[in-house]
């Protein structure tokens, strides 16, 4: 089967570096995708790896490593706003299926 | 605002029943993916459109379907309703048919009572 697995909750201070995890089991993909979502608000992209390495867009950074099976998002100098749910995905060669990630939610605290 | 608009925004109704979700894609995209959110779960995929013709299918129920228009929008097709299927139903866009940078819609509330 195909599975993206992700911590469910992560808890970090305000100004602070967080990173959320994305393990994913499956055959083939061709990248991976980080989308933030506030409370009863709608996905936003965020970041996109097709190749293995550190893609950095502002504060944010994502990484991915085939070998490992692993990618991660890396949020730096933490803000408020960024207290939502955060989801890794890819899509799946052969079949081109959208694959989302099991979700985690970011609280920021003051 | 991404630029994708959906509609209705909330929609109630009881089992057995069958609606209809419309979705207008950014202008100048031309594939558009339906997804479903339940309470608190991730984003399951459903089907992908490019220009007209049906992409990529993911787990959709043979109760669902969906098309895409000449004009681009798309409707999804919910029939014989049950309590399960009460959830958030999303509709995103992008630029080509394999483009990974995916534009939401703010979604449609679906509630089977």
């Amino acid at each position: 089967g195909q599975s993206l697995e992700q911590p469910s909750e992560v808890t970090a201070v305000e100004g602070a570096i967080v990173q959320i995890n994305c393990t994913y089991q499956t055959s083939g993909f061709y990248g991976l995708s980080w989308y933030q979502q506030h409370d009863g608000g709608a996905p936003t992209f965020l970041s996109y790896n097709a190749l293995d390495g550190l893609e950095e867009t502002g504060r944010f950074s994502s990484f991915l490593s085939r070998s490992d099976s692993y990618g991660y998002l890396l949020l730096q100098e933490l803000q408020m706003k960024d207290s939502a749910s955060y989801f890794c995905a890819v899509r799946a060669t052969g079949t081109y299926k959208y694959i989302f990630g099991t979700g985690t939610r970011l609280k920021v605290l003051a | 605002d991404s630029g994708v608009t959906q509609t209705p925004k909330h929609l109630i109704t009881a089992t057995g029943q069958r609606v209809t979700l419309r979705c207008s894609p950014r202008s100048g995209d031309l594939s558009v993916y339906w997804y479903q959110q339940s309470l608190d779960q991730g984003l399951q995929f459903l089907i992908q459109y490019y220009n007209g013709e049906e992409r990529a299918k993911g787990n959709i129920l043979e109760r669902f379907s969906a098309q895409q228009f000449p004009d681009l929008h798309s409707e999804l097709n919910l029939s014989s309703l049950e309590l399960g299927d009460s959830a958030l139903y999303f509709c995103a866009s992008s630029v080509g048919v394999d483009m990974e940078t995916q534009y939401f819609g703010p979604g449609t509330r679906l509630l089977v009572l």
